[in-house]
């Protein structure tokens, strides 16, 4: 069974930046894309960035670009979302989530989520 | 981007009874060449992360039960839960994967 386990969240001041990870387990890691998503309190879903499964190619939200950066260590099935510059409209859950193939840009697991929250 | 969008915002439906949600793309997410609609549809239980229920419009994952179907090409189309259960609760939102970035809908809220 495909488990995809996120830490890393927590509360920051605007500004201020954090790394979430995503580990990964039981299927073949470097086959396929993975994703971060989020979801703002009560609010919708909300692609974020994908990462290839070799880690060559990465794609952002323009929500995000220039801030976020989406990384991967595929010696040990890690999915990084390193995020600086943070603004009180990144406070949200942010979901790791394995692409269907390569950049298929639809996502058949998701983890549980860690919750970003951006407040003074 | 696409926008999309879906209705209603939520609905009741009776235990038993047919659920219908609709989804439109602001553009066609039709690949005319593979003859494939580039649309998924998610569950999303309260406290849980989304779940994927069909893609390519109307291909149901394995392990999902029939009673919940997908239909539609272009820019309209339409989950349907043929028979509500109580653990059908939730929220369902319709995707894009036609462009990037992926888009959701805002979501329909089913409740008994």
């Amino acid at each position: 069974e495909v488990e995809l386990l996120e830490s890393g969240g927590g509360l920051v001041q605007p500004g201020g930046s954090l790394r979430l990870s995503c580990a990964a387990s039981d299927f073949s890691f470097t086959n396929y894309a993975m994703s971060w998503v989020r979801q703002a309190p009560g609010k919708g879903l909300e692609w974020v960035a994908a990462i290839s499964g070799s880690g060559g190619k990465a794609y952002y939200a323009d929500s995000v670009k220039g801030r976020f950066t989406i990384s991967r260590d595929n010696s040990n099935y890690t999915v990084y979302l390193q995020m600086n510059s943070l603004r009180a409209e990144d406070t949200a859950v942010y979901y790791c989530a394995k692409d269907r193939g390569y950049f298929d840009y639809f996502f058949d697991f998701w983890g549980q989520g860690t919750l970003v929250t951006v407040s003074s | 981007d696409i926008v999309m969008t879906q209705s209603p915002d939520s609905l009741a439906v009776s235990l038993g009874a047919r659920a219908t949600i609709n989804c439109k793309s602001s553009q066609s997410v039709l690949y005319m060449s593979k003859n494939q609609n580039y649309l998924a549809w998610y569950q999303q239980k309260s406290g849980q992360p989304p779940k994927l229920l069909i893609s390519w419009a109307s291909t149901r994952e394995s392990g999902v039960p029939d009673r919940f179907s997908g239909s539609g090409s272009g820019t309209d189309f339409t989950l349907t839960i043929s028979s509500l259960q109580a653990e059908d609760v939730a929220v369902y939102y319709c995707q894009q994967y036609y462009n990037t970035p992926p888009t959701f809908g805002p979501g329909t809220k089913v409740d008994i």
